[in-house]
């Protein structure tokens, strides 16, 4: 069945660059999200990622099997868990799977 | 501009239970989705409702159930509450189904005693 992971936990100094990775096993090509979840906030949406797009953000390609997000510069606002979400189409009219990785957590030390 | 509204914000149950959790979309979503979230976990995909009919499902037991009115809005039903159905309830929202932007809510705290 479709998966997708993501690296667990992250820590990195203020200033740095830091690349988080969503690696997916399937047959084809889903559509990615990626969303963040600061503390007591609501997950938001950072980026959505296609194979039309893929070659637009994080520098990774979609056809991979691995669309990560690049963060540069990162800042102690930006300590957030970080999810990587998959949507794949499946054989039969509008049907699709949708599944969630397990978060990357950033933590940024100033 | 009102974003994704849940209700309540915590709840306490007892095994064997019934719950209903509530959902309201982001102002011109159309389509809700509900997830639960176990701590430490990434979100599990529950359903879909999309004209007031469940059009996706994740793996999960008929025990959850759910509904969509009219006004876009939805519910969540859980029967027989277990143990491990304790969890952080999200619901989102987007405007049509497939591959588009969900809004999340701030998510329902489950407690089963």
């Amino acid at each position: 069945s479709n998966s997708v992971k993501q690296t667990g936990q992250i820590t990195v100094s203020e200033g740095a660059s830091v690349t988080m990775n969503c690696t997916y096993t399937s047959t084809g090509y889903p559509t990615l999200f990626w969303y963040v979840e600061y503390p007591s906030k609501p997950l938001q949406l950072l980026q959505r990622e296609t194979m039309e797009n893929s070659k637009n953000f994080g520098g990774g390609n979609i056809k991979d099997k691995n669309s990560p997000i690049v963060k540069y510069s990162v800042q102690v606002s930006d300590s957030a868990v970080y999810y990587c979400r998959s949507l794949w189409e499946c054989s039969g009219a509008g049907s699709y799977q949708l599944t969630f990785g397990k978060g990357t957590k950033l933590s940024v030390i100033p | 501009d009102a974003g994704v509204t849940q209700s309540p914000t915590h709840l306490i149950k007892t095994r064997g239970q019934q719950v209903t959790l509530r959902c309201s979309p982001k102002s011109g979503h159309d389509t809700v989705s509900w997830y639960q979230q176990a701590l430490g976990q990434g979100p599990q995909f529950i359903f879909q409702y999309y004209e007031e009919e469940e059009r996706q499902r994740g793996n999960f037991p008929d025990r959850f159930s759910g509904h969509q009115f009219p006004n876009y809005s939805s519910e969540l039903n859980v029967n027989a509450l277990l143990l491990g159905d304790s969890a952080l309830y999200l619901c989102a929202s987007s405007l049509g189904r497939g591959d588009q932007p969900q809004h999340f809510g701030d998510g329902t705290r489950l407690s089963i005693l």
